[in-house]
């Protein structure tokens, strides 16, 4: 199936500093999701981009769209505590007959040093 | 309060034996999956379920089983036949169109010893 690729793979940074993060696919996506997954939890829809170029917030979290479809990127400013966690995009595909899975990326993990 | 549940968080069973993993949502949602998670391997899929009494094979189906008899219900049987099955199991819904994006339950991790 379609592969999407994360990276970096794990991030230590300082509280307060920004974070990026970023998905990239050699196939079109029309949706990117971002999910977030707490240690021995299931993950949990951050931000859904619908179309290209589009930008969207959700609290000190921004998300973009690339243009070419076959990117997002994820962004987290002034990094807390509780930002730790991994950080999964996410795209449906096709399985024909109107019949789609979600196909994710491997995750970036975050861990943020007081 | 809706939401997809599944059951139980830990399970341990012997090597050879089947075991089913329960997952349910009240969400009214057509499509349901069943992902597994290791280690640095992100989420890969196992089966899904568009609609009841129909499934599909995923990424890695070999060695597991699951029935759609109602829209609220997708259980998972991990069989003998899978070579490793320790792993964290996350079964999670959405509306099954090409936008929606998916919730998780809380997942279960099944160790086979």
């Amino acid at each position: 199936g379609q592969q999407l690729n994360q990276s970096p793979q794990s991030m230590f940074i300082q509280e307060g500093e920004d974070v990026s993060m970023n998905c990239t696919s050699s196939s079109i996506f029309n949706t990117w999701l971002w999910y977030k997954q707490e240690p021995g939890e299931g993950p949990v829809l951050l931000i859904a981009l619908y179309k290209a170029g589009e930008l969207t917030s959700n609290g000190r979290l921004t998300a973009q769209f690339g243009i070419t479809r076959k990117d997002s990127f994820l962004n987290i400013s002034a990094s807390i505590p509780s930002d730790v966690g991994i950080y999964f995009c996410a795209g449906p595909t096709d399985s024909g007959a109107g019949s789609y899975q979600l196909t994710f990326g491997k995750g970036t993990k975050l861990s943020v040093i007081p | 309060d809706g939401g997809i549940t599944q059951s139980p968080k830990y399970l341990f069973r012997k090597e050879g034996q089947n075991v089913t993993l329960s997952c349910e949502q009240n969400l009214n949602h057509d499509a349901m999956y069943w992902y597994r998670q290791d280690p640095g391997q992100g989420l890969r899929l196992i089966y899904y379920s568009q609609i009841v009494n129909d499934f599909q094979k995923g990424d890695i189906a070999e060695g597991y089983s699951v029935s759609r008899e109602k829209k609220e219900s997708f259980p998972l049987t991990v069989t003998s036949a899978q070579k490793n099955p320790t792993a964290f199991y996350l079964c999670a819904s959405n509306l099954g169109t090409g936008g929606a994006g998916a919730f998780f339950g809380q997942g279960t991790r099944l160790t086979v010893v």
